[in-house]
């Protein structure tokens, strides 16, 4: 129940393209769900975030989609450009003061120039 | 702003030695901070919660007297790795969420790889 799966491993995008990475999580209490970028030999930075009470959310080439009735959501990168090109991280966390947060596998996405 | 800053970067160290890994939070205060391991194309592995004036808090599996963990100030937390082996070999990275808010947000430092020969 405290999974987050993460898909898929990697993925290969055309410049200019759409990168699609979906995640789904089992949890309920999870109400809180963000993006990671990682490049090589660096810790994550935070791309966009969404709870719950929303469907998507969107900000300047990254749009969050989130399904609750699936426990499914997804991040969209539009124009995808090679400097885009690292590994993404989705992650859930749940309310209650832990904010423990619980890390999908990871996609690593390439964008061909 | 909030900014997380971990340093070393990188270190490497003979067996049997004990290094000491800080993160630091820059711009505003961390009663809590994270720490994780990652291997190499994995996740991030959650090992303690650190908190501010308390003991931290191990995930289970993790060994409490090998990875030292003292966050003495809301500013610093430190991570020491006692012993250390090759096994123990990998990328370390801390986290800090900013005090006195609801927010959820974390901060990641920019990891510490670290290689015992």
């Amino acid at each position: 129940q405290q999974q987050v799966k993460q898909s898929p491993q990697s993925l290969i995008v055309q410049k200019g393209g759409i990168s699609i990475i979906n995640c789904a999580y089992e949890n309920t209490a999870f109400d809180y769900f963000p993006w990671y970028q990682q490049f090589p030999g660096k810790g994550p930075a935070l791309l966009i975030a969404i709870r719950p009470d929303v469907s998507e959310k969107k900000e300047g080439r990254f749009t969050i989609s989130f399904n609750k009735s699936a426990k499914q959501f997804s991040l969209h990168i539009m124009d995808s450009q090679p400097g885009d090109s690292a590994t993404y991280f989705c992650a859930a966390s749940r309310g209650g003061g832990t904010y423990k947060y619980i890390f999908g596998t990871g996609t690593r996405l390439k964008v061909l120039a | 702003g909030a900014v997380v800053s971990q340093h070393p970067s990188r270190v490497i160290c003979k067996s049997g030695t004990s290094v000491k890994i800080e993160c630091r939070s820059l711009d505003f205060q961390a009663t809590t901070m994270f720490w994780y391991r990652q291997f190499p194309k994995q996740s991030l592995m959650l090992m303690a919660t650190s908190n501010e004036g308390s003991k931290a808090t191990y995930e289970q599996g993790v060994e409490k007297d090998k990875f030292l963990i003292n966050h003495a100030s809301l500013t610093l937390s430190t991570l020491t790795v006692t012993s250390a082996h090759p096994e123990d070999s990998s990328f370390y990275i801390c986290s800090a969420r900013p005090t006195g808010t609801k927010n959820e947000k974390l901060f990641f430092g920019s990891g510490t790889q670290l290689s015992v020969l």
